[in-house]
């Protein structure tokens, strides 16, 4: 069965600070998709960004960036220069649509608190 | 561009009460999903739509239905509401045939009393 584990619970920096995110997975799948969500104190998920599972080429997409290794089932994230705005909530997913489950199976979130 | 859209934004509802949510995709998405996100949990899938057809169920109580119209708008019916059904619903869309991301829409949060 598919699991997605964040095991930070909560981070705190100062502004300008790079932060990264843990995501660690869990699937039987060759083929899947990785996903990170945002969910600011507003309350709506707001899609960040998406890797597949035959593509492990990393990128950086502004202060984003990404690092996804298939030979540690891992996927974390990393914001540069963090700001108070990146302050949210946290979300690595994962869908498996080869075996007909699109729906996303999230991990439990990180939290992260950006200082001023 | 066009987001997805869900009403009502709040609801509140005794136990035992009946509830219907409602959930309109992104333009020329063919595919919906219900997500259901407690208190300072992660969201939880509840079942998805494809065409109009139920295509995955995750843990949807049996209290709870759902369906796919012909304009591919879905709503979600509760009935028999507990009060551990306070949470915070979100309706996603994708398209199967193009990108595979779930755009999320703003979530309904209900509270049941």
């Amino acid at each position: 069965a598919q699991k997605v584990t964040q095991a930070q619970t909560e981070i705190s920096v100062v502004e300008k600070e790079d932060v990264t995110l843990d995501c660690v997975y869990e699937t039987r799948d060759t083929t899947y998709y990785l996903f990170w969500y945002k969910q600011p104190p507003s309350g709506e998920l707001v899609f960040l960004i998406r890797r597949n599972s035959f593509d492990e080429q990393n990128e950086i997409s502004g202060r984003y960036s990404w690092n996804f290794q298939k030979s540690t089932s891992s996927f974390n994230f990393t914001i540069t220069a963090s700001q108070v705005v990146d302050s949210a909530v946290y979300f690595c997913a994962l869908s498996e649509p080869d075996t007909g489950r699109r729906a996303l199976t999230f991990g439990s979130g990180t939290r992260l608190q950006v200082q001023p | 561009a066009a987001g997805v859209i869900q009403s009502p934004r709040h609801l509140i509802k005794e136990k035992r009460e009946t509830a219907t949510l409602k959930c309109y995709p992104i333009p020329r998405h063919d595919t919906v999903y219900w997500y259901q996100q407690g208190p300072g949990q992660d969201p939880q899938f509840l079942i998805s739509f494809y065409e109009k057809m139920q295509s995955d169920k995750g843990s949807i109580p049996d209290r709870f239905s759902a369906q796919q119209f012909s304009d591919y708008h879905s709503e979600l019916n509760m009935s028999s509401l507990e009060l551990g059904d306070s949470a915070l619903y979100f309706c996603a869309s994708s398209s199967q045939t193009g990108e595979v991301e779930q755009y999320f829409g703003p979530g309904t949060r209900l509270t049941v009393t």
